[in-house]
């Protein structure tokens, strides 16, 4: 059974730095792609940025692009997203999500994001 | 590039049918037949249920349809039921491994 396990809620002050992470399992990691995926409060979903998993390859979108860093670990079967300096804008849930058929075929349960001074 | 255009909100009485459509471009869902459609229940992980266009999951219910019409895609959801009610968003591939979400429609079921 496939599935994405992701780290902890996390509340961070301004100017912090934090990394939240995507563990993945029942299937072989470094075939899909896995995508970062905001929701602010009360809003849609936004495409953050996508990763190949088997040469660290990313994409993000422009609205991300410089903000957030996205990596892999393969030795972890991990995803990461990371950021240098939160700011109170960041406060959201981010879901990580495996690719498949040109979808986003499998979720993470989510991770809450609150940065508040 | 600004997010596909849904309605946001749509409704219906248990076992009508309701569609839900996503309005794009011809760099987006004009342009492949990459079109998904999830369903979000506040509070858990988003749920995909509708791939390339009109392809369903295993599991997913066939009361979930989708099409596609020029830079339109549409979903159907027959049938409803009062677990139907959710939030729902389509998505498209763009170019070169990028992607691209609508701005989600809240569905009611009365």
């Amino acid at each position: 059974e496939v599935q994405l396990v992701q780290s902890g809620a996390e509340v961070k002050k301004p100017g912090e730095s934090l990394r939240i992470s995507c563990e993945a399992s029942g299937y072989s990691f470094t075939t899909y792609w896995i995508t970062w995926v905001r929701q602010m409060p009360g809003k849609g979903l936004e495409w953050m940025g996508s990763i190949d998993p088997s040469d660290s390859y990313t994409n993000y979108s422009p609205s991300f692009q410089g903000h957030v860093t996205i990596s892999a670990d393969r030795s972890m079967s991990s995803a990461h997203l990371q950021w240098s300096s939160l700011k109170a804008s960041d406060t959201a849930v981010y879901y990580c999500a495996r690719h498949g058929s040109r979808s986003f075929q499998h979720w993470g349960q989510g991770t809450l994001v609150t940065v508040s001074s | 590039q600004s997010a596909l255009t849904q309605p946001p909100s749509a409704s219906g009485s248990p076992g009508q049918s309701v569609t839900i459509s996503c309005t794009g471009t011809n760099t987006d869902v004009g342009a492949y037949n990459y079109v998904s459609w999830y369903q979000h229940h506040p509070g858990k992980a988003p749920k995909l249920i509708v791939y390339e266009v009109s392809k369903r999951p295993s599991g997913v219910p066939d009361r979930f349809s989708g099409s596609k019409s020029g830079n339109t895609a549409s979903l159907t959801v027959s049938g409803l039921q009062a677990e139907d009610e959710a939030d729902y968003y389509c998505s498209s591939y763009v170019v070169r491994n990028n992607w691209i979400f609508g701005g989600g429609t809240k569905l009611t079921v009365l």
